[in-house]
């Protein structure tokens, strides 16, 4: 199984200033990777897929990038909305595979 | 508009069993892969089970391997999930969610929750 390891556990960042999220594979995904953000008492929501391509509704300042097994989120301006925890999925392989998650929280 | 509603969670006993069940609306059902995903309290998420559109393909992660089976009815546009032999860790909430076969999860339910306890 491939193991997906996210960096940092917790962001504590002030709104208004940029994010950064890892996610590394253990092995190579290609582009078949996946971001979700999932809010207190929420489902989690798509965000990325395709490493890079941002799901309908998605707001421009979620941007994915990387390929093979070095992956990254970036919130440009963070809105109060965004405070969240955020996973990355691997779906190149059976079985399907989530990071253990970066919460984002205020600073 | 996408709904998918789970349902049939509840506390059940170590080594008994438990169906759950996803009612899809809003969206071609038969055409679209069915996963069920958990969450258990406080926890991160942890993918269990995929069935594809036609129900000719299924894989599940190593730990509900034997004990879990997906299943799905396409002319009543329901996913299900059957669980023997539950364990305590198996304790979770239970999400359906839908993709392109083998793509990411575009939309998901709120969730049932199954508690696995004595």
């Amino acid at each position: 199984e491939i193991v997906m390891t996210q960096s940092p556990a917790t962001l504590s960042v002030s709104p208004g200033e940029r994010a950064t999220l890892s996610c590394r594979a253990s092995q190579s995904v290609s582009s078949n990777l996946a971001w979700y953000q999932q809010k207190p008492g929420q489902a989690p929501r798509l965000l990325i897929h395709g490493a890079s391509t941002r799901a309908t509704g998605i707001p421009a300042r979620f941007s994915g990038s990387g390929s093979g097994a070095e992956f990254t989120l970036t919130i440009s301006s963070l809105q109060s909305e965004d405070f969240a925890v955020y996973y990355c999925q691997q779906y190149n392989n059976w079985p399907q595979t989530f990071g253990q998650g970066t919460r984002v929280e205020i600073k | 508009q996408v709904q998918l509603v789970e349902s049939g969670g509840g506390v059940v006993q170590p080594g008994r069993s438990l169906r759950v069940s996803c009612a899809a609306s809003g969206f071609t059902f038969s055409n679209h892969g069915m996963h069920w995903v958990r969450q258990a309290p406080g926890k991160g998420l942890e993918w269990v089970a995929v069935i594809w559109s036609d129900g000719s393909n299924k894989y599940y992660t190593d730990s509900v391997k034997g004990r879990f089976t997906i299943s799905r009815d396409n002319s009543k546009n329901t996913l299900y999930l059957q669980m023997n032999s539950l364990r305590a860790e198996d304790t979770a909430l239970y999400y359906c969610a839908s993709s392109e076969e083998d793509g990411p999860l575009e939309s998901w339910g709120q969730g049932t929750l199954v508690t696995v306890s004595s």
